[in-house]
């Protein structure tokens, strides 16, 4: 299967700790997003890449928060010093920019419970 | 900025019986809109989308959802569902820039 992978599935972390979390978009695809679901609500966007370049980052993303996307390919979500409020599903989304809004093809998340 | 609506959190529908989920938007700008489906513990699924052209859009599925730019509406249907179709769905806007802002979800049950 060829379509995004995340990684891991599931964490549990002791609040405080930093968790980082890995993406694999679809090979040939150049963006790459982040976003957040928390329980009963819909995903809320983070910040995307274009290639290497991290081109928007939301309010929502904290200092505690960093993305990387180092060569153009795989990306990583940091959280330092998580709190209980970071528990939730983080999506990995990625599609191919240069067609009118292509679709975004989403991974399966990672799902952060802090304890 | 752009917002998404919709109206009802929960669907509850019996299996064979058609179902509605109303989605509104806001922008400030031409819009693409998109239906996603979630199953339980998965990832988002592309349901359909309305890019341009024909306000009708339909999914392989069943799924048809009609485009109403005078009421800045997207809602979603299904004349007849059955018992796989119980999940939540997402209605979701974006900009010529892909980033999707999404609606608060509905959760359909499908009862037998």
């Amino acid at each position: 299967d060829t379509g995004v992978s995340q990684d891991p599935r599931h964490k549990i972390t002791k609040r405080g700790q930093n968790v980082t979390f890995r993406c694999d978009p679809i090979s040939e695809h150049n963006r790459l997003y982040w976003y957040r679901q928390t329980l009963g609500q819909g995903p809320e966007f983070l910040t995307y890449f274009q290639n290497e370049a991290q081109l928007e980052k939301s309010r929502l993303l904290s200092d505690r928060f960093s993305a990387e996307r180092p060569k153009g390919s795989f990306s990583t979500l940091e959280i330092q010093r998580t709190e209980q409020g970071d528990s939730a599903m983080y999506l990995c989304a990625s599609s191919l920019i240069g067609q009118a809004n292509t679709e975004a093809f989403f991974g399966q998340g990672t799902r952060l419970t802090v304890v | 900025a752009q917002s998404v609506t919709q109206l009802d959190s929960q669907v509850p529908v019996f299996e064979e019986a058609p179902v509605e989920l109303r989605c509104n938007y806001s922008s400030s700008v031409s819009v693409y809109l998109f239906w996603y489906v979630q199953y339980p513990n998965q990832g988002l699924q592309l349901l359909l989308k309305y890019l341009s052209g024909s306000t009708l859009v339909e999914s392989i599925n069943g799924f048809e959802a009609e485009f109403n730019k005078s009421q800045t509406s997207f809602h979603l249907r299904k004349p007849s569902v059955h018992i796989s179709d119980t999940a939540e769905y997402f209605c979701a806007v974006s900009d010529s820039g892909n980033k999707l802002t999404f609606g608060g979800g509905t959760r359909v049950l499908v009862k037998p």
